[in-house]
């Protein structure tokens, strides 16, 4: 069975501060990774990442991907409150079903 | 641009009632359709998912089904709730790739 998991749950910072989000994944045929951010509502998409290594930016966000050690990090640096949200991890693996396998989160809190 | 269509955005029902929720997609043609269920300390759960018009696959045994009758739309029932049926709801779609994009959900209570 395809697992994802990611870690901490959980996590309290400080604006300002540079937080690593964790997912690890056991899959077959593994496609790509995706990272989105859920607020109240739907997740959106921040990152896909297919190839190990090449870092993907987007502003005070980045990710990369380990295909060898089967994990990946988001990093978020100089935290805003905006930032609070739980943030998933999810994979693809293409095998015929379509499905994306998601891991349960991390809970971000940022305070002032 | 597309964008996705989901109603109601929250819905309180009694055990044993009926359940209809619709999902629709606006601005792209023979999307893959999807319906997840998001339950409190719980990672997001495929339900369903839809190749094409009356093509549904279930990936979890329960007493919800799903219907496409066309292209761009997206329904999910059930005949008599249970409790255990309480959560958040989202639909999503894809055309051709890996990501999917989300819908705003429908928050559902079994009472």
């Amino acid at each position: 069975e395809d697992k994802v998991v990611q870690s901490p749950l959980s996590l309290v910072v400080h604006e300002g501060d540079t937080v690593t989000l964790n997912c690890s994944y056991e899959v077959t045929n593994f496609r790509s990774l995706l990272w989105y951010k859920q607020e109240k509502k739907a997740p959106t998409f921040l990152f896909m990442l297919t190839s190990s290594g090449i870092e993907k930016k987007s502003g005070r966000l980045s990710s990369i991907l380990d295909k060898k050690e089967l994990f990946s990090i988001l990093n978020i640096t100089a935290t805003q409150t905006g930032d609070s949200a739980v943030y998933l991890c999810a994979v693809f693996t293409g095998a015929g079903s379509y499905q994306l396998t998601f891991g349960k989160g991390t809970k971000l809190s940022v305070i002032p | 641009s597309q964008t996705i269509h989901q109603w109601p955005a929250t819905l309180v029902q009694p055990v044993g009632s009926p359940l209809s929720l619709e999902c629709t997609v606006e601005g792209t043609s023979n999307p893959n359709l999807y319906w997840y269920r998001q339950a409190a300390g719980r990672g997001l759960q495929l339900l369903f998912y839809s190749v094409g018009i009356g093509q549904i696959s279930s990936e979890v045994p329960q007493n919800l089904s799903a219907s496409r009758p066309q292209d761009r739309q997206f329904i999910l029932s059930s005949k008599k709730l249970l409790l255990s049926d309480s959560g958040f709801y989202l639909c999503a779609w894809s055309v051709g790739g890996h990501q999917q994009y989300f819908g705003p959900g429908t928050r559902l209570t079994v009472t």
